[in-house]
This record gives C-alpha cells, structure tokens and sequence, in this order.
C-alpha cells in the first residue's frame, strides 16, 4: 500500500530556531501533498496544501511567510517552521494523495512532535 | 462548501459490544467520505471510504459504515469491540471526484470497558 512518512517524529528546539520536517511518499508519487497541524484533544486543521512545483496554497490565518513549505519533487514535501515560539509547538501531520486510486484518498505520515523551548 | 458532524466526542463501550460512532455530513455537491484512526502521537489510518459505489463500505478491522443520502449520515459501526479498538475516530467529507481539500470531523475518542 502507499505508504507515507515523516521526519524527524519528534523534534524539540529553542525558541527562535527553525526547524525542517520532511514528508515523503516512499512508493507513489505525489504531485500534492497536505499539511496539517493537530493541538492536544482537537482535529486536524489544514494548513497548507502543497503543490509539485509550484507555491503551496495555504489556509486562511496560516503564515506563509512562518510555516515555509517546499515541494521539490514528486516524492518530498518539506515545512519549516521559521523562528519557532512556544505557541507552535504542536503535532504536525502530513499527507500525500495517491492519484492512481479512486477516491481522493490521502495517505498519512505518522506525525512529527514539534516542542518548542 | 462541506463540513462533518461527530456527535459525542466521547464515547464509551463495554468489550464484545456494538461499537456506534456518528457522522453526519454537509456538502453542496455529492460528497467522498472517510473514517480514519488515530492512535496516540501517531497518523491518521483509513478505516473505510465512500466513493459513490455500495452504500455498505466494509473497512478494516471488523469496521463498517453505511452512506445515507437521506439522513446525510455516515455512521462507523462494529459488532463486537475490542480494547485494541480504542483510539480517536475521525470522519472527513471531500467533493466527489475533485481533487480537493479534505475536511475533517472534530473527532470521536472511544473508550472500550473491560
């Protein structure tokens, strides 16, 4: 099956740091890949959605400028969290959509714990 | 525009019992649906999908949801629960056949009683 997944899992920094987390598609290509950030007890909220290519698009209220997002290939999504603050630390989830299926399936990563000094 | 509805954020359920978790959706255009998993500090797995076939969707660890256009529901069902089942429940609505953003319910915790 398709299979999706991130780096690092957990990450901790200090404020003011960037931090980089990979996402990628290790047996499909993807040409859009999502990110979503997850607070403790909530659900998803989309951030961003990523375009091979091209500019991610991001959601209303999202930083572009804050939350970087790079899709250089088919297979690699990349957020940097710029000059991260304490109020960023959170649960960030990406996922890929495997177009060679039906059904506007997204595959997800396992996550990345980001924890902010 | 689309949205999804999961009545009770919590749930709770004696092993070897009927596991029924609600979804009701809204969207302008017929609609995919999901359920996915979510067990602690991990990703989301699907469970099952709706994509406009059977209105019965059996899924993956004994899970199945039925599509009723007349309730605008989606509700995840299993006959008999296991403690291997308890976890975060999320259902989530895209526009049928587009490539477009997914959106997610606000989740539905299950418990599962010993």
């Amino acid at each position: 099956g398709a299979v999706v997944s991130q780096h690092p899992s957990r990450v901790i920094c200090k404020s003011g740091t960037s931090v980089k987390i990979e996402c990628r598609s290790l047996d499909f290509q993807a040409t859009t890949m999502f990110w979503y950030r997850q607070f403790p007890k909530q659900s998803l909220m989309l951030m961003a959605t990523s375009n091979e290519g091209s500019k991610a698009t991001y959601e209303q209220g999202v930083e572009k400028d804050k939350f970087l997002i790079n899709h250089a290939s088919l297979t690699l999504s990349t957020l940097t969290v710029t000059s991260a603050h304490p109020e960023d630390s959170s649960f960030y989830i990406c996922s890929a959509r495997d177009q060679r299926g039906s059904g506007n399936e997204q595959f997800f990563g396992p996550g990345t714990r980001l924890t902010v000094l | 525009a689309q949205s999804v509805t999961q009545l009770g954020s919590h749930v709770s359920v004696s092993e070897g019992a009927l596991v029924l978790l609600r979804c009701n959706y809204s969207s302008s255009v017929p609609p995919y649906l999901f359920w996915y998993v979510q067990y602690p500090n991990q990703g989301l797995q699907l469970l099952l999908k709706y994509t406009s076939a059977a209105t019965l969707v059996k899924g993956i660890n004994g899970f199945e949801a039925e599509f009723k256009k007349s309730e605008t529901s989606f509700h995840l069902t299993k006959p008999s629960a296991h403690m291997s089942d308890a976890a975060e429940y999320f259902c989530a609505v895209t526009p049928l056949g587009g490539y477009q953003k997914v959106t997610f319910g606000t989740g539905t915790k299950l418990q599962v009683i010993p």
